[in-house]
């Protein structure tokens, strides 16, 4: 089992939907995540970190749930620009056991 | 404010041959990380550095090898290319505490190895 596993889509949305997508890990010692954008053939984007339960910016949520391990992104009234590769990341820090796990990602295409 | 920059943006080499990637950053952050990034593989860590000076491998070390001379550049090189290192290579950095804060991304350089 990977340690950081995404569905990768594609999810095709119309505009103005809400999207939902979920990170499931398997280190219960990640400590921190990251949700990270990436446009085809560019450079990944920080969105949004998640240290506690939680976290919203404008139209994006991002929730930690710790007991069943899994990290969810939720998009509200998506928008054509919004179409990338979401990127799910979990950072562990843990003695010598130092990284980042990053996800394969999940397609996102929001269509007019 | 440039943040994190990466030189070449392309290259194709051949089989055997050598280069450097140099990376860049001017947001004084002490980790510095290099990734490689293939279709279905996701982003793998190549080599990182904790601060000026230090090196430390990451995933998929063979065949790289880095260097950290100033706070601000982290170099990769391939020392005798080959083909199975093709691949869009990516540099980053972070603040101190690096594992658990974001990564700022260099735009990447795409490298092919005939």
């Amino acid at each position: 089992r990977k340690e950081v596993e995404q569905d990768p889509g594609p999810f095709n949305v119309p505009e103005g939907a809400t999207v939902a997508f979920n990170c499931t890990y398997s280190n219960s010692a990640s400590q921190s995540f990251f949700w990270y954008r990436q446009d085809c053939r560019k450079e990944p984007k920080l969105l949004m970190s998640v240290y506690s339960s939680g976290n919203e910016d404008g139209r994006f949520t991002a929730q930690l749930n710790r007991a069943s391990q899994y990290i969810s992104l939720l998009i509200r009234d998506s928008k054509l620009s919004d179409s990338a590769t979401y990127l799910c990341v979990g950072a562990l820090n843990a003695g010598n056991n130092r990284k980042l796990i990053w996800g394969l990602g999940t397609s996102l295409a929001v269509n007019p | 404010n440039a943040g994190v920059t990466q030189t070449p943006k392309f290259r194709v080499l051949k089989t055997g041959q050598s280069m450097t990637l140099l990376c860049a950053q001017d947001m004084n952050h002490e980790y510095m990380y290099w990734y490689r990034q293939d279709p279905g593989m996701g982003l793998r860590l190549i080599h990182y550095s904790v601060g000026e000076g230090t090196t430390a491998k990451g995933e998929v070390p063979d065949g790289y090898n880095v260097s950290r001379l100033k706070k601000q550049n982290f170099l990769l090189g391939l020392e005798s290319a080959a083909p199975s290192q093709t691949s869009v290579y990516f540099c980053a950095s972070s603040r101190l505490e690096g594992f658990g804060q974001p990564q700022h991304f260099g735009d990447g350089t795409r490298l092919s190895i005939l």
